[in-house]
């Protein structure tokens, strides 16, 4: 398995504003996704984190309002941009490990935008 | 694409009474299906799982069966506990390295003691 830390783990955040969620594993993995989890709904795939190019966006989702980093194996962040009120959800960042086709996620960050 | 479809989206049980949830999914490309589990608070987390080559896995009180031919999978707990409450997820996907799981829509279980 990995061990997956994410932070901020939640935060408050006024509109307008950007924040930048940071994702860190405790070991290398092959692949790292972002995920989005509105309240009390299901999970939708945001991107996936391509290591040292751009990321691949799901349909909805775009570069602009959700920029995403992955300098190396083993981290990855998540900006959320110009935030309103909608864009309050979990996002969650999930990793495949190394050894096998497995995926993991981490606890979530939960942003709340007023 | 893939589209994963969960039933029930609640299930209420008598403590030791046995639970089943049931997804279909879509793409007949898909070979691996895991299961997750979310406390409130925290992230899901991978259960059991399945792949394409096998019918039925079991670990202690919780199994999955997948019938390939109608596309669908099901989750099954036995002997329930209060702390087997929670919102399960079954998800589908490609069996390859770097293909995202696709979920359904979740269901809330809630164990009553």
């Amino acid at each position: 398995s990995a061990v997956i830390s994410q932070k901020p783990s939640r935060d408050i955040c006024q509109r307008g504003t950007s924040l930048t969620i940071q994702c860190q594993v405790d070991s290398q993995v092959t692949m790292m996704f972002w995920y989005r989890q509105q309240p009390g709904q299901s999970l939708t795939l945001i991107a996936t984190a391509n290591q040292g190019s751009e990321a691949t966006y799901e349909s909805g989702f775009v570069i602009d309002k959700f920029p995403i980093s992955r300098p190396n194996l083993t981290f990855s962040t998540l900006t959320v941009s110009n935030m309103s009120p909608e864009d309050s959800s979990i996002y969650l960042c999930s990793v495949e490990p190394l050894s096998g086709n497995t995926i993991y996620f981490g606890e979530g960050s939960w942003l709340t935008v007023v | 694409g893939e589209n994963v479809e969960q039933h029930p989206s609640t299930l209420s049980v008598q403590e030791g009474d046995s639970a089943v949830i049931k997804c279909t999914y879509s793409d007949s490309a898909s070979n691996y299906f895991p299961w997750y589990k979310q406390e409130l608070g925290k992230g899901p987390q991978l259960i059991i799982d399945i792949r394409s080559n096998v019918g039925e896995k079991k670990d202690q009180r919780i199994a999955v069966t997948l019938n390939k031919t109608a596309k669908h999978f099901s989750l099954h707990i036995t002997e329930t506990q209060p702390e087997d409450s929670a919102v399960y997820f079954c998800a589908a996907s490609e069996d390859q390295a770097g293909t995202a799981l696709i979920f359904g829509k979740g269901t809330t279980l809630s164990v009553s003691s």
